[in-house]
């Protein structure tokens, strides 16, 4: 299966600790999103990478959050010093070459955080 | 900004009972829609997407949603509903000028057998 793999899929930290989640996109695809799922509140954009690049990162928390899509490797979404409000599914998509254009995405499984 | 408004987060329907999920957003160009699919425990999954041409669009599992640009509407349908279509349901946009897919909060609809 080459779709959009997702590690680790459960996550658990205690409040202060690293989380940090890793994003493998589709075969052919360069292009990530990331987003966080909360109860009742759907999916909200976070970041938009291309490799090497960061394109769009207007939903990404001011502190403690970054993502990275390095060259090589998968695209890393880190979060610093967690806290228990961070806890919260995250999914991983990307796109084809088109992707940007159409919209249309490719989703991972999610990586599911939960800080103690 | 986009924004995306779904009018119901929780349904309840007896198998081969109808289905409508409204969906509504907020934007001031042209835009492309989706309805994502996420069944328990599984990844979300394209249902169907308009881009541009008959408003009227069939997707999977005889799902079809119809795009009415005076009314900022894509509303999903379907005529019967099984016990399998238990899921969580997406309406997403993205607009032509930039690059976010905006996410509405989701319709969570159980099929009683």
């Amino acid at each position: 299966n080459a779709g959009v793999m997702q590690n680790p899929r459960h996550l658990v930290r205690r409040r202060g600790q690293e989380a940090r989640l890793r994003c493998s996109p589709m075969k052919g695809h360069s292009h990530v999103y990331w987003y966080r799922q909360l109860p009742e509140e759907g999916l909200k954009f976070m970041v938009y990478l291309q490799k090497e690049n960061i394109i769009d990162e207007s939903g990404m928390p001011k502190e403690r959050f970054s993502a990275e899509f390095p060259k090589e490797g998968p695209s890393i979404l880190r979060i610093q010093q967690v806290v228990r409000g961070d806890s919260a599914a995250y999914f991983c998509a990307s796109s084809p070459p088109s992707g940007p254009n159409t919209g249309e995405l490719f989703f991972g499984e999610g990586s599911r955080l939960t800080v103690l | 900004a986009q924004s995306v408004s779904q009018h119901n987060h929780h349904v309840i329907l007896s198998e081969a009972a109808s289905l409508e999920l409204g969906c509504n957003y907020s934007y001031g160009g042209t835009v492309n829609l989706f309805w994502y699919v996420q069944y328990p425990g599984q990844h979300l999954q394209l249902l169907l997407k308009y881009f541009s041409g008959d408003p009227l669009v069939k997707g999977i599992k005889g799902f079809e949603a119809e795009f009415i640009k005076s009314k900022f509407s894509f509303n999903l349908r379907k005529p019967s509903v099984q016990w399998s279509d238990t899921a969580e349901y997406f309406c997403a946009v993205k607009g032509t000028g930039g690059f976010k897919t905006i996410f509405g909060a989701g319709t969570r609809l159980f099929v009683k057998a």
